[in-house]
């Protein structure tokens, strides 16, 4: 079965910027979706369509995506912005969705 | 706006069977997907399958495939996830999600699970 492979942790001080990669091989047909998580919440969608941002949030976001590897990052990175990153993508025929193992990210 | 309104936790024995509601509230539902998607206690998100419910078109995971089932009832813009032959491996939080998406050329293109339900908590234990 289709499986996309993130990093389990990142860690960045803060003002830094976090890089969060997702590796799947059906990327470079597929879209990419990214999803914060913050403990004992619901997901939030942060990115769609490998680099869409849904209003509300906020420019710091941003995705891209280039061969099997799409990836999230956060600019000048703060305190609030620990949490669990999760990417989401279908496979090759765009049959199902599957969600990457998450990858926590720690601010120092 | 928006809302999904899941149902209430549930604590289920092993080899039983349960049925999980997300009720939609202030929107249209023409153009969304409903997904549902669970997480075990400390683990990641596991998407299981979706509907659109207005073409009834329903998409399972592989992994659940047999034992899962997804229908919507229009007349309560409601839909429910039943999943069945529960072992403690399922015990989880399962959420329904609205996946939003337009139709170009036949083709779906969705804009990401952009409002979730609270969440269920589903206990399975002997």
């Amino acid at each position: 079965s289709y499986e996309l492979t993130q990093p389990p942790s990142v860690s960045v001080s803060p003002g830094q910027t976090a890089r969060i990669t997702c590796s799947g091989d059906a990327l470079p047909k597929q879209y990419a979706y990214w999803y914060q998580q913050k403990p004992g919440q619901v997901p939030v969608l942060l990115i769609y369509k490998d680099t869409e941002r849904p209003s509300g949030i906020p420019e710091r976001f941003s995705g891209s995506s280039s061969g099997t590897t799409a990836t999230l990052a956060i600019n000048a990175v703060q305190a609030e912005d620990e949490a669990a990153y999760y990417c989401q993508s279908p496979d090759s025929r765009g049959t199902y969705w599957v969600f990457g193992g998450g990858t926590k990210l720690t601010v120092l | 706006q928006v809302q999904l309104v899941q149902s209430g936790p549930e604590v289920k024995k092993p080899g039983s069977s349960v049925k999980v509601s997300c009720k939609t509230s202030g929107g249209n539902m023409s153009t969304y997907s409903i997904d549902w998607v669970r997480q075990a206690p400390g683990q990641g998100l596991e998407w299981m399958g979706a509907i659109i419910p207005m073409f009834r078109k329903v998409t399972y995971a592989e992994k659940f495939q047999a034992r899962v089932i997804i229908v919507t009832d229009d007349s309560t813009n409601t839909t429910s996830m039943e999943l069945s032959s529960l072992t403690s491996d399922d015990t989880a939080v399962y959420y329904c999600a609205r996946d939003p998406f337009v139709v170009e050329g036949g083709k779906y293109y969705y804009n990401g699970m952009d409002v979730w339900g609270k969440g269920t908590t589903v206990t399975v234990s002997s």
